[in-house]
C-alpha cells in the first residue's frame, strides 16, 4: 500500500461549490504539506502543518483552508471553488526527527473547476 | 528568499545518449537540494538529495547530481537515457527543517528512439 494517499484522484466541480481534498499517510510523519502544480509554474506551497496543533500558511493560501484531523490526516478545502483553482494538488509528508528531512509526495488529485 | 531556476523547459534526447538537466538556486546559507521526477500521470518521486559532504551524489535509476557552490548549481546527469526516463524533472531547494521547500518550474524530458 502507498505511504501517502490522496482522495479523490480526480474531481470535477462547478464554480462556487465547496470541495474537500483528503490526504492520509502511514509513514508516521508529523509534518504534512499541500501544494498545487500548474503547468510552467512548478509546485507552490499552499499550507503546511508541523503537528496537529500547528498549521501555517504557505505561498498561496488565499481561497483555501485546511484541517489537520489527526497526525495521519490533512485535508484541503476550497470554500468556494473558482476556475483558476483548476490544478493538480499534491500532499506531502516529512519527518523532522531525521537530520536529512525529505518530503514524500502522494499521487496527486487532479481538480477541474468549471 | 530562496529560489530555483530550471532554464530548460523542454529537452529532447535520443535513447542511449547522455543527459544533463540544469538547476541553479539562490539561497543564503548551505542549501538542501533535491531532484524529483514526475512520470506522466504520477506523483513526485525523489531521485536524489544533497545535504552535506560529497558534492557528487548518486540517486536511483542511474542518476547523479553534482553540487557546485561556486556556480550555485545542482545539475542532474545520466550517462545513458532509457525511454522510461521520459518525464518531468523538478529541482528543489530547502532550508534546515525544510518547511520551505521551493521548486523550480520543471524540465520536461522527451526521449526519441
Amino acid at each position: 500500500d502507498a505511504d501517502v494517499t490522496q482522495t479523490p484522484r480526480n474531481r470535477i466541480t462547478k464554480t462556487g461549490k465547496r470541495i474537500m481534498l483528503e490526504c492520509s499517510q502511514t509513514k508516521g510523519h508529523d509534518r504534512m504539506y499541500w501544494y498545487r502544480q500548474d503547468p510552467g509554474l512548478g509546485l507552490r506551497l499552499i499550507y503546511y502543518s508541523f503537528d496537529v496543533k500547528d498549521i501555517n500558511k504557505g505561498e498561496i493560501s488565499d481561497g483555501y483552508s485546511v484541517s489537520r484531523q489527526a497526525q495521519a490526516k490533512f485535508s484541503l478545502s476550497l470554500e468556494s471553488a473558482i476556475p483558476n483553482q483548476t490544478a493538480l494538488y499534491f500532499c506531502a509528508t516529512s519527518d523532522p526527527g531525521t537530520a536529512e528531512e525529505t518530503q514524500y509526495f502522494g499521487p496527486g488529485t487532479r481538480l477541474l473547476v468549471l | 528568499a530562496q529560489s530555483v531556476t530550471q532554464p530548460d523547459i523542454h529537452i529532447t534526447v535520443s535513447e542511449g545518449a547522455s543527459l544533463e538537466l540544469r538547476c541553479n538556486y539562490s539561497y543564503g546559507a548551505t542549501p538542501y537540494l533535491f531532484w524529483y521526477v514526475q512520470s506522466p500521470g504520477q506523483g513526485l518521486q525523489l531521485l536524489l538529495k544533497y545535504f552535506s559532504g560529497d558534492t557528487l551524489v548518486q540517486g536511483i535509476k542511474g542518476f547523479e547530481a553534482e553540487f557546485k557552490r561556486s556556480q550555485s548549481s545542482f545539475n542532474l546527469r545520466k550517462p545513458s537515457v532509457h525511454w522510461s526516463d521520459a518525464a518531468e524533472y523538478f529541482c528543489a531547494v530547502g532550508n534546515f527543517g525544510n518547511e520551505k521547500l521551493t521548486f523550480g518550474t520543471g524540465t520536461r524530458l522527451t526521449i526519441i528512439p
